[in-house]
């Protein structure tokens, strides 16, 4: 079965500080990758997506990027933090030839 | 400009009472409509979902209604519970190769009373 996961759990950063943020799916090949933003009681905001190695579409123009370095990870970056970037991330993964989409458990950021 | 319209935005009923939560979508090449169920502090799960070749599916207590003409479709919990209580968020994919996002609504916080 497929399981996908993120770290940390949660993460309290000062303004201006660099972000890493990690997302791994298990027992899937060639994933379709997604990372969204919820704000807190918001809706979901997807942030980037990807559908293979080194290949990253952007929705939202922020300070915010994305690199997925091997198959089954997604990373999400900033050099700069502000305090509107916090929130809850959510990583997803999809089959590539289906249309269900899997959420991780979410990683709360916290921009002091 | 939202793409998918979900109402309503909060939503209180009591145990065994059935909770009926609405999406009005415009873009006609949507052709598969999830609805995920949010805890809070937890991803959002994959609930049940519906392609517009059918008005109805059912899983458990939850059905979804699908009206392809009226570009609607809603999410009903029969003899809802107190663990039923979540964010419900409704969403749509446009058909074809090349389309891999999903439109969210807004979602409904749905609490259920004892």
């Amino acid at each position: 079965s497929q399981t996908i996961h993120q770290w940390p759990a949660t993460l309290v950063q000062p303004v201006g500080s660099p972000l890493s943020l990690e997302c791994t799916v298990e027992g899937t090949s060639n994933p379709n990758l997604y990372w969204y933003r919820q704000a807190a009681g918001r809706g979901l905001q997807l942030l980037f997506y990807s559908v293979g190695i080194g290949q990253i579409s952007s929705e939202v123009p922020q300070n915010l990027s994305a690199s997925r370095p091997q198959d089954r990870q997604f990373i999400l970056s900033s050099k700069k933090l502000l305090l509107s970037d916090s929130g809850f991330y959510l990583c997803a993964w999809a089959p590539g030839t289906t249309y269900e989409q899997y959420f991780g458990p979410g990683t709360r950021l916290t921009v002091t | 400009q939202q793409q998918v319209k979900q109402s309503p935005q909060s939503l209180i009923v009591q145990k065994g009472g059935i909770p009926i939560i609405n999406c009005a979508y415009e873009n006609t090449a949507f052709d598969y409509f999830p609805w995920y169920q949010q805890f809070p502090g937890k991803g959002p799960a994959l609930l049940i979902a519906i392609r517009p070749d059918v008005s109805e599916k059912k899983e458990g207590r939850f059905t979804i209604s699908f009206n392809k003409s009226a570009k609607q479709f809603s999410l009903h919990i029969m003899d809802s519970q107190p663990g039923d209580s979540a964010t419900y968020f409704c969403a749509a994919k446009k058909a074809g190769a090349g389309s891999y996002q999903l439109t969210f609504g807004k979602g409904t916080k749905l609490s259920v009373i004892p």
